[in-house]
Order: C-alpha cells, then sequence, then structure tokens
C-alpha cells in the first residue's frame, strides 16, 4: 500500500548488531501495529501503538510512535537469528480500513 | 481451533477456473478482513466485513473477485475465471471489536494459477 512507507525494504545483520526498521505516513494514524511474518505463515503480532509519544518493548524489540502520530520506529536489540523474518507494520488510517507497509526483511547472520 | 482458520492452505488452478477460499475467524470477533499478498510483497487489502455486512469492498481488484459472509462468522473468497496474476497468498484477519483493534490472521491460502 502506498499509505505506508517502510524503510529500510530489506536488511541484513550479522548477530548481535542493533537495527532500526521504519514506517511514515502521510496521513494520521489512528493506531500503529507491527507484526512479523515468515516464509509461507501468517502475521504474528508484535505490537501495538496508539498514543503520540508512545513507546512499547517486547524482549529485544521497542517501537515508538511519534507526537504526531505518523512515524514509527522498530528497534531490535542484540539481534539473533530468530529475530529473522518479514516485519511489516500495519495502521488504521480510515477508522475502519486497515492498510500495512511495504515490509522489510531480516535477515540474521550468525 | 482457537485461531482463525483458513483452507484451503495450498491451491493450484488451471487458469480460468473457478476457486474457493474459505476463512472461520474467531468465535464472536465482529470484523473480519481479506488481504492478498504477492510475493515479496506486503498485504494489500481487499475487503471488510461487520458481521454479515460487506461493508468495504473497494480492495477487491476486479468484478471477478467476491466476497461473502452471510451469517456473520465464516466467510468465503471467490475468484472466478482465474488469472495468473491472481497468485498470491490470500490472508483473513478478524477482530473482536468493529473496526480496527489487534486483529489475529490466520496462515493464508497460497494460490498457484497455472
Amino acid at each position: 500500500s502506498q499509505e505506508l512507507e517502510q524503510s529500510p525494504q530489506s536488511l541484513i545483520v550479522q548477530e548481535g548488531k542493533n537495527l532500526t526498521i521504519n514506517c511514515t505516513s502521510s496521513k494520521t494514524l489512528y493506531g500503529l501495529y507491527w507484526y512479523k511474518q515468515k516464509y509461507g505463515e501468517g502475521l504474528i503480532f508484535l505490537m501495538m501503538l496508539q498514543k503520540g509519544g508512545e513507546e512499547k518493548s517486547h524482549e529485544k524489540i521497542t517501537a515508538k510512535l511519534d507526537e504526531k502520530k505518523q512515524q514509527s520506529s522498530l528497534h531490535i536489540t542484540a539481534s539473533q537469528p530468530s529475530h529473522a523474518g518479514i516485519y511489516l507494520c500495519g495502521a488504521d488510517i480510515t477508522g475502519n480500513q486497515f492498510y500495512f507497509g511495504t515490509g522489510t526483511s531480516l535477515t540474521v547472520i550468525p | 481451533g482457537a485461531g482463525v482458520s483458513q483452507s484451503p492452505r495450498y491451491k493450484v488452478a488451471k487458469r480460468g477456473q473457478d476457486v474457493a477460499l474459505r476463512c472461520d475467524p474467531i468465535s464472536g470477533h465482529v470484523s473480519l478482513f481479506w488481504y492478498q499478498q504477492a510475493l515479496g510483497q506486503g498485504p494489500e487489502f481487499l475487503t471488510y466485513f461487520q458481521n454479515e455486512a460487506q461493508l468495504d469492498k473497494s480492495g477487491l481488484p476486479s468484478d471477478r473477485f467476491f466476497a461473502e459472509r452471510p451469517e456473520g462468522s465464516v466467510s468465503t473468497l471467490k475468484i472466478q475465471r482465474t488469472q495468473q496474476e491472481d497468485s498470491a497468498v490470500y490472508l483473513c484477519a478478524s477482530s473482536y471489536l468493529s473496526g480496527v483493534e489487534e486483529l489475529f490472521f490466520g496462515e493464508g491460502s497460497r494460490l498457484t494459477v497455472l
């Protein structure tokens, strides 16, 4: 969807390195969601952010939503091979539709 | 089961065939969404149901695509006269409330059109 742009499109990191994935919208987001997808599998919910400036963490993954609620970042600390997959941001932009970002493919090299 | 169930998981169709993909949402979930995910792309919105009402079908790519949810639970996505460009994973998601809350996704139905 052109509603949400993710960057980078793909990322290859050495195990143990930190990384950041960004998700940007031109419109104010009602809610911003992060999902992880492994090839051939469904989407796994990671986190949901709703308030401007909100930050949430789960294990080594931290997600933030900016004050204007138009940009979110997902940060992984000390990456592990188990973090590999496709990370998708998703957002409610219109109130009853849910759009996905373009996705970021993450490879973690042991 | 406790999650969103989709069937079949894999479908191979000859060009021109009709296919039907089924989604069993989590019991009691009001909202149901269908998405199309091409290889290497993010999921693209197709259509949205609130109970049995199809409130938004703006993402359906052509009139060959049709979705229904007659009793407000199970939904079927039908594709008529399949084309090669229809090859994709079709994801179904449901949420407890109206509109968008946390979406629970099925594992998808992978359609390959030869």
